[in-house]
């Protein structure tokens, strides 16, 4: 069985710029989750999605960060325009009955 | 509000002796409790969960964990470290409702030196 995907693993990306990350669950996932690390600092939940609805977008730092996942299926998460402070590891996780399976995350760099 | 601690931000141990990586929360209510591990380049990785029952857990590649409800503790431990036990430990929890996020801690970066 696939795991969960995320692309790209790494982005490099210039202050002001847009960038967007994704996100593939494993198939039949109803539960998506974007967490964040920033170096040295505790993983922080961003937002919750169940199928397509946003079920708990609580941990979303502003309106510069967009997620969607349309049809249910894999994730998007566009932040724009992008800010030095939005540097750090980007983690996916789904899950269908409990446990949580995670991507290897994507890199995100804004210099 | 639940939060999780890891006082340490490295752990070095000596291949073939104990480890222990420790980890306090805070939760309303009865609390849930994980440890991941993460390997350079990989996604976390599930090692072990405690929900009820016995508060010995044990997990994946001999590592295991002991909830402590009146220390609010859930080290993780494990008798005999390999080097190949050298990654990124983190400790979550969330509260028994299903309704709330996990919550992690800051990572323990765990060292075994042969």
């Amino acid at each position: 069985e696939a795991g969960v995907t995320q692309f790209p693993s790494h982005s490099v990306i210039e202050k002001g710029q847009t960038v967007t990350l994704r996100c593939d669950p494993i198939s039949g996932h109803d539960n998506l989750y974007w967490y964040r690390r920033v170096m040295g600092k505790e993983i922080k939940f961003l937002l919750h999605f169940v199928k397509e609805s946003k079920q708990d977008e609580s941990g979303m730092p502003n309106n510069r960060f967009l997620a969607e996942r349309t049809g249910g299926t894999y994730s998007t998460l566009k932040v724009q325009p992008a800010e030095l402070e939005d540097s750090g590891v980007y983690f996916c996780a789904s899950s269908s009955r409990g446990r949580l399976f995670f991507g290897s995350g994507t890199q995100l760099s804004v210099l | 509000a639940q939060s999780v601690a890891q006082p340490e931000d490295q752990v070095n141990v000596a291949e073939g002796n104990p480890l222990t990586v420790k980890c306090t929360y805070s939760v309303s209510g009865n609390p849930y409790l994980f440890w991941y591990v993460q390997y350079p380049n990989r996604g976390l990785q599930f090692l072990l969960k405690y929900i009820t029952g016995d508060n010995l857990v044990k997990g994946s590649y001999g590592f295991e964990a002991e909830f402590n409800k009146s220390q609010t503790s859930f080290h993780l431990k494990k008798p005999s470290a390999l080097v190949s036990d050298s990654a990124l430990y983190f400790c979550a929890v969330r509260d028994n409702s299903g309704n709330t996020p996990l919550v992690f801690g800051k990572g323990t970066r765990l060292s075994v030196i042969a």
